[in-house]
């Protein structure tokens, strides 16, 4: 069964510059999902969209921003890059948001920033 | 604001154990609260996903229970095995004000063969 496609797997960057992290959802599902995940720390909702739409924010610092394009994948620019950007950076989606929507994640990509 | 806690923090068994994994959040206004499990570096794959109608979901030898009104969930693992060793993270769904799922912090299980 198709999964959830982020890329890159691994990025990078030095501080200060920027990154476009990408994320294919699972066909069909048109709700999309972005999480931070720091060393040893739980996944911190950023950002989600419903139908090309964002839906809900999360602590997504004001130097990233995200979109939903037409064909339901998603990207997650990142500028001015910081040493505490480093993380893994999973991308979910989902069928909808009912009740009954379970998240499917991607692999994640890891971003160093040195 | 929407709180998950998960107890304990880290577990060691013995394989063979049967273990209970418990997950708490402050405000039951949820839509579905899913159990994932994550390996060190890799992504979460989800376990079970509970509506909030439901009382509980099985998979296996997986048994999650959801109690909406005092804000809790449990994992019960039957049979313990070291393949099981991971981190198991809670995540409630929650629809006030938008759409995102809000995850605990996980509890680090090692199944000793």
């Amino acid at each position: 069964a198709a999964g959830v496609i982020q890329s890159p797997r691994h990025l990078i960057k030095e501080k200060r510059e920027t990154a476009t992290l990408k994320c294919y959802p699972i066909p069909r599902h048109d709700t999309v999902y972005w999480y931070q995940q720091g060393p040893g720390q739980d996944p911190q909702f950023l950002i989600s969209f419903y139908e090309k739409m964002q839906s809900d924010k999360g602590s997504i610092p004001d130097r990233f921003s995200a979109q939903q394009f037409s064909d339901y994948h998603s990207e997650l620019n990142m500028s001015s890059l910081e040493l505490g950007d480093s993380a893994l950076y999973f991308c979910a989606s989902s069928p909808g948001t009912g009740d009954n929507s379970p998240l499917h994640f991607g692999n994640g990509t890891r971003l160093t920033v040195t | 604001k929407q709180e998950v806690t998960q107890i304990p923090a880290a577990l060691s068994v013995p394989e063979g154990e049967n273990l209970v994994l418990n997950c708490s959040f402050t405000d039951s206004a949820i839509y579905n609260l899913q159990w994932f499990r994550q390996d060190p570096g890799k992504g979460l794959t989800s376990l079970l996903l509970i509506q909030s109608s439901q009382r509980e979901q099985t998979s296996g030898r997986l048994n999650a229970s959801l109690d909406k009104s005092s804000g809790r969930s449990t994992l019960y693992i039957a049979a313990s095995q070291p393949g099981d060793s991971a981190t198991y993270l809670c995540a409630v769904g929650s629809d006030t004000g938008g759409f995102k799922t809000i995850f605990g912090a996980g509890t680090r299980l090692f199944v000793k063969a």
